[in-house]
């Protein structure tokens, strides 16, 4: 088991480009969670996928944002037209469930972007 | 709805024991606790669900009073490795636990000196 990856795990852009960051999880794990965490901060909730399906988004993911599970295995998070504002960690997280039960989430290392 | 977590630092000598509570205003299903060192990932440290279990492991436990919608985690004499940013992150109970993402506090710097 290697736990989470993230790549890359930096990434420095000017303001307006996109940016697309990649995360895979646990290969058993079913689901998988997006989170931004800045400064000072503890990591807030972005969105999260049951296998391929994106079943939850917070109020903080914004059209420019939009993230993919095509085959239920690994993730894709894009950032369209960047602003400074969004420079952050982006942390992802696997976890396993059976259904009906909180289930233990499992961060990576984590994308720091930094949007000039 | 985001947890309150209290104390926001702590500075400790080795062996020392320390508490940090997390709060909520929301009914709880579960909190979990995690440990982040700068610059790496949250290490997940231990689930509590409501029912007021206890749990624990080594020398870190934690307790979750269900009535007043907190939880306690225990460090006890504290080793240098327990240095870094204590989280909790918390599922309400009117989202029925389980598949939601988790609301973090805003964590609790923990400092070991020898």
């Amino acid at each position: 088991d290697t736990g989470v990856s993230q790549d890359p795990r930096h990434k420095i852009t000017k303001r307006g480009q996109n940016v697309t960051f990649r995360c895979d999880p646990i290969s058993e794990h079913n689901r998988l969670y997006w989170y931004r965490q800045t400064l000072g901060q503890g990591p807030e909730f972005l969105t999260y996928f049951q296998n391929e399906a994106q079943l939850e988004k917070s109020r903080l993911l914004s059209d420019r944002f939009s993230a993919e599970r095509p085959k239920g295995s690994f993730s894709t998070l894009e950032i369209q037209r960047t602003e400074q504002g969004d420079s952050a960690m982006y942390l992802c997280a696997s976890s396993f469930s059976s259904g009906g039960y909180t289930d233990t989430q499992y961060f990576g290392p984590g994308t720091r972007l930094t949007v000039l | 709805q985001q947890p309150v977590q209290s104390p926001q630092a702590v500075i400790l000598r080795e062996g020392e024991d320390a508490v940090i509570n997390c709060s909520s205003s929301k009914a709880l299903y579960s909190v979990h606790w995690y440990r982040q060192k700068h610059g790496e990932a949250p290490i997940f440290l231990m689930i509590l669900l409501k029912g007021g279990e206890q749990k624990g492991h080594d020398k870190i436990s934690a307790s979750f009073n269900e009535k007043k919608q907190q939880s306690s985690l225990y460090l006890t004499a504290s080793q240098l490795s327990y240095s870094g940013t204590y989280f909790c992150g918390t599922e309400i109970l009117e989202s029925g636990g389980g598949a939601d993402g988790l609301t973090f506090g805003k964590g609790t710097h923990l400092i070991i000196q020898p």
